[in-house]
């Protein structure tokens, strides 16, 4: 079974850039996560999906973030401008019922 | 706030030594508890997940963990490490089953072969 599919694996952007982060969850997942993780931390929830829904998207930074989920499958993150402080690991995780399967993970580098 | 305490930001054992790594939780309520593991380049793993029944469980390669609700822990365990347990290990917890996870901080296990 193919796991959680996640590119790319490393973006290297100037401030004020714009950045998107893809993620394919496992077949069947209907519920989908966004966290980002700093350095020395763990990872925080930014939105959460159930098929095309965000359900809870409390955490994540509406002025700058932005987060698709069309067809209730694959599901895109981005962040329009990027900022020094954005720099961090961004994991996407797929559950079905309690346990959730992350990704490889998108480490992003803002200069 | 709801939050999740690792003890040890790092740890460092040689072979053969037992681990036990710490995970304390602050919610009253009902909980559902995980350990996951990140072994270096890898992505993150579940190790073993406490959701009711006996408080000692079980988990893959070896290692257990003990939740004891008077002390609201589910510390890690495994009685003998390998230098293949090298990783980053995070404890997680679910309260209340509403699909949310609160995570500790991660502990940074080092094994000296």
């Amino acid at each position: 079974e193919a796991g959680v599919v996640q590119s790319p694996r490393y973006k290297i952007i100037e401030k004020k850039q714009p950045v998107a982060f893809w993620c394919n969850p496992i077949s069947g997942h209907n519920t989908l996560y966004w966290y980002r993780q700093n350095l020395g931390q763990g990872p925080e929830l930014l939105i959460r999906y159930e098929n095309e829904e965000a359900v809870d998207d409390s955490q994540l930074p509406k002025d700058r973030f932005s987060a698709e989920r069309l067809k209730g499958v694959d599901s895109t993150l981005k962040i329009q401008p990027a900022e020094l402080g954005d720099s961090a690991v961004y994991l996407c995780a797929s559950s079905f019922e309690d346990e959730q399967f992350f990704g490889p993970g998108t480490r992003l580098t803002v200069l | 706030a709801q939050s999740v305490s690792q003890h040890n930001h790092h740890v460092i054992l040689s072979e053969a030594a037992s681990l036990e790594l710490g995970c304390n939780y602050s919610y009253g309520g009902t909980v559902n508890l995980f350990w996951y593991v990140q072994y270096p380049g890898q992505h993150l793993q579940l190790l073993l997940k406490y959701f009711s029944g006996d408080p000692l469980v079980k988990g893959i390669k070896g290692f257990e963990a003990e939740f004891i609700k008077s002390k609201f822990s589910f510390n890690l365990r495994k009685p003998s490490v390998q230098w293949s347990d090298t990783a980053e290990y995070f404890c997680a917890v679910n309260p209340d089953s509403n699909y949310q996870l609160i995570w500790g901080a991660g502990t940074k296990l080092i094994i000296k072969p």
